[in-house]
């Protein structure tokens, strides 16, 4: 398996513009979270699915971000408009339904927003 | 609910020594306890786990951690540091019973000089 696929690793934007974050978790996973990371807040959960249904998004900052997963193999990760306290690296990882609820995280797409 | 505390954002050894990065965790419930590594303009990696049966864990890379119900603790070490361990790692937990999320700590990060 080729693991939980992000797309694009590196973002650079202007402040204002629409940015799209996504993801692909592994095969058979029915879960899905999204993270972001930062010096000063260390790695935060944002929202997460559970067979493409979103479960929790008390984690989603404001109205600028959205998150939908439209089937078992894809998601993505909106910010519209985008501003620069949103630069920061946004983890996707998958959880196959396992006892130990062990995530499996993707690369990371690393979000500059100028 | 439970939280994760790690004690040190910055641990230094010398290549060769001991490692030990801290991790106390608090939970309502018997935990499962996670070590995760990042390296580099990388994804977390799963290090090692704790779920059921022996307290004393082993993981990748040479290192372990042992389970202390009576401490809330669950440390990471390993004998002898190489220059490739130097990473960030961060612990999590999660309730034993049933599906929840992982709540991770800051996370520590360990330098490792020659």
């Amino acid at each position: 398996d080729a693991g939980v696929i992000q797309s694009p690793r590196h973002e650079v934007t202007e402040m204002g513009q629409e940015v799209t974050l996504r993801c692909k978790p592994i095969s058979g996973h029915n879960s899905l979270f999204w993270y972001r990371q930062t010096m000063m807040r260390g790695l935060e959960l944002l929202i997460y699915f559970n067979n493409n249904v979103p479960i929790d998004d008390s984690g989603m900052p404001e109205d600028r971000f959205s998150a939908k997963m439209p089937n078992a193999s894809f998601s993505t990760l909106k910010i519209q408009p985008s501003e620069p306290r949103d630069s920061a690296v946004y983890f996707c990882a998958s959880f196959g339904g396992g006892s130990d609820n062990e995530q499996f995280f993707g690369p990371g797409t690393r979000l500059t927003v100028l | 609910a439970q939280s994760v505390t790690q004690l040190g954002s910055h641990v230094s050894v010398s290549e060769g020594a001991l490692v030990l990065l801290r991790c106390n965790y608090s939970s309502s419930v018997p935990p499962y306890l996670f070590w995760y590594v990042q390296y580099p303009n990388q994804g977390l990696q799963l290090l090692l786990k704790y779920t059921t049966g022996a307290t004393l864990v082993k993981g990748i890379n040479g290192f372990e951690a042992e389970f202390k119900k009576s401490e809330t603790s669950f440390h990471l070490t390993k004998p002898s540091a190489h220059m490739s361990d130097a990473a960030e790692y961060f612990c999590a937990v999660t309730p034993a019973s049933g599906y929840s999320t992982l709540t991770f700590g800051k996370g520590t990060m360990l330098l490792v000089s020659p």
